[in-house]
């Protein structure tokens, strides 16, 4: 089956600043790959996703880009507030299962 | 519904009892999936409703997690013989599928178990 795998497990940026976050997979037939956000004793959101015929994709302060010959993807969030510390997790999927990585801690200090 | 709802969202169980959890999905999605969540880890996969039946359940850890979906909406986690291994958040979420949908989960609050 797929393996995702996901770094860092922690990230500690200041306000502001830039984070990023990388997920790599196994199986190359995955074709969607979402990113989910877990407020602590929440349930986990999406916040953004990309599918496998494109490269990247923006909503205002995220991104996400897709290398599918490297079968990486990362999250990229600019203009780091402290509202976004949370837990994030990468997905892949090729349509079916959705099999998540071990998640990123992210703390952005005020 | 208005989102997918689990019940109960706290069970505390002695090992060896038997626990039931539900998944109401957001009505009219067609798949429905089940995963568990421990502490500090990312979800993982158990078992994929498309409509009433089990499309892959090989996410089940062993023949004591059974899963049904009778009228394909309102599914059903069954744990026989609890385990303190079993505890964890157990998170369903639901999709809709067909033609054009983004594939998007959206996920339920979780049931946290807790075998004493």
């Amino acid at each position: 089956g797929e393996n995702v795998e996901q770094h860092p497990s922690t990230l500690s940026v200041q306000e502001g600043d830039s984070a990023v976050i990388k997920c790599t997979y196994s199986d190359s037939a995955s074709n969607y790959f979402p990113w989910y956000k877990q407020e602590l004793g929440k349930r986990p959101q999406l916040i953004i996703d990309i599918r496998s015929n494109v490269g990247e994709k923006k909503d205002q302060r995220i991104a996400v880009t897709l290398n599918k010959t490297a079968k990486h993807f990362s999250l990229h969030i600019t203009e780091t507030q402290p509202e976004d510390s949370a837990v994030y997790f990468c997905a892949a999927s090729t349509g079916n299962q959705f099999y998540f990585g071990t998640g990123t801690s992210l703390t952005v200090i005020p | 519904g208005a989102g997918v709802s689990q019940t109960p969202s706290n069970k505390v169980t002695e090992k060896g009892k038997y626990v039931e959890l539900r998944c109401d999905p957001i009505s009219g999605h067609t798949a429905l999936y089940w995963y568990r969540q421990s502490l500090g880890q990312g979800p993982e996969f158990l078992i994929y409703f498309q409509g009433t039946g089990a499309a892959d359940d090989s996410g089940l850890p062993n023949d004591r997690f059974f899963a049904v979906r009778p009228e394909g909406s309102v599914s059903t986690l069954k744990i026989q013989r609890t385990e303190r291994g079993d505890s964890a958040v157990y998170l369903c979420a639901s999709s809709a599928r067909g033609r054009g949908n983004t594939g998007e989960l959206f996920f339920g609050e979780g049931s946290r178990l807790t075998v004493l």
